[in-house]
């Protein structure tokens, strides 16, 4: 079955400080993994999208890692700011001949405190 | 400005009176789709449309009705709306299924 876990579930760090959000998927046959990022009550914008080829996207301080042999990926968060305070949430794109699957993680909620 | 509109963006009804909740998009995207975000369930995919006349169920399609008539809109429809579906609604739309999604503002209903 397709899945996609997220850990942890939730994460509290002083500003300034460096964090690493984990992605763990079981996804078949893998297309692309997407982090979003979402602020409480709006919707979720996208950070970056990566291919099964690609190992390391940056977008600003946000740098995520694609594992494609592990299954794995990361989004490392730079020097925190109170606005890195939201919900991030891990997507894997699954596609065959019958179509594209979106897997979604329950996400992590990061606070980030001054 | 390129956006993913939804409304309304708040909603409080009853059960059994029927509703529909619209969503429009300026990008000429292809693919469109509907979820809904519950606490500690996160996003789950009601239904989907990869072009205009395609629609597909998606992981929670039950009490939910949706078209897609023109490539810009796509409404959530709910016959008879029930307690279980009050939740945050989000409307998406990319180029293609593989590509990010753009996603619009969100629609908080209650059904009481």
């Amino acid at each position: 079955k397709n899945q996609v876990e997220q850990s942890p579930q939730s994460l509290i760090i002083l500003e300034g400080k460096n964090c690493t959000l984990q992605c763990n998927y079981t996804v078949s046959p893998f297309s692309n993994l997407r982090w979003y990022k979402q602020d409480t009550g709006r919707g979720p914008v996208s950070l970056t999208i990566m291919t099964f080829s690609e190992n390391t996207k940056s977008n600003g301080r946000y740098t995520a890692t694609l594992d494609a042999d592990t299954k794995q990926s990361s989004l490392h968060i730079t020097a925190s700011q109170l606005s890195d305070s939201a919900s991030y949430i891990c997507v894997v794109s699954a596609a065959n001949q019958a179509g594209t699957a979106l897997i979604f993680g329950k996400g992590t909620t990061l606070s980030v405190s001054s | 400005e390129a956006q993913v509109t939804q409304n309304p963006r708040y909603l409080i009804t009853v059960t059994g009176k029927k509703l529909t909740v619209t969503c429009s998009q300026n990008m000429n995207h292809e693919y469109m789709s509907w979820y809904r975000q519950d606490p500690g369930l996160g996003l789950r995919q009601i239904y989907y449309s990869m072009n205009v006349e395609v629609t597909d169920k998606g992981d929670v399609p039950e009490g939910y009705k949706v078209s897609r008539k023109e490539k810009r809109n796509f409404p959530l429809i709910l016959e008879s709306p029930s307690p279980n579906q009050t939740s945050l609604y989000f409307c998406a739309s990319s180029p293609w299924a593989q590509n990010e999604q753009f996603f619009g503002p969100g629609t908080r209903l209650t059904v009481l």
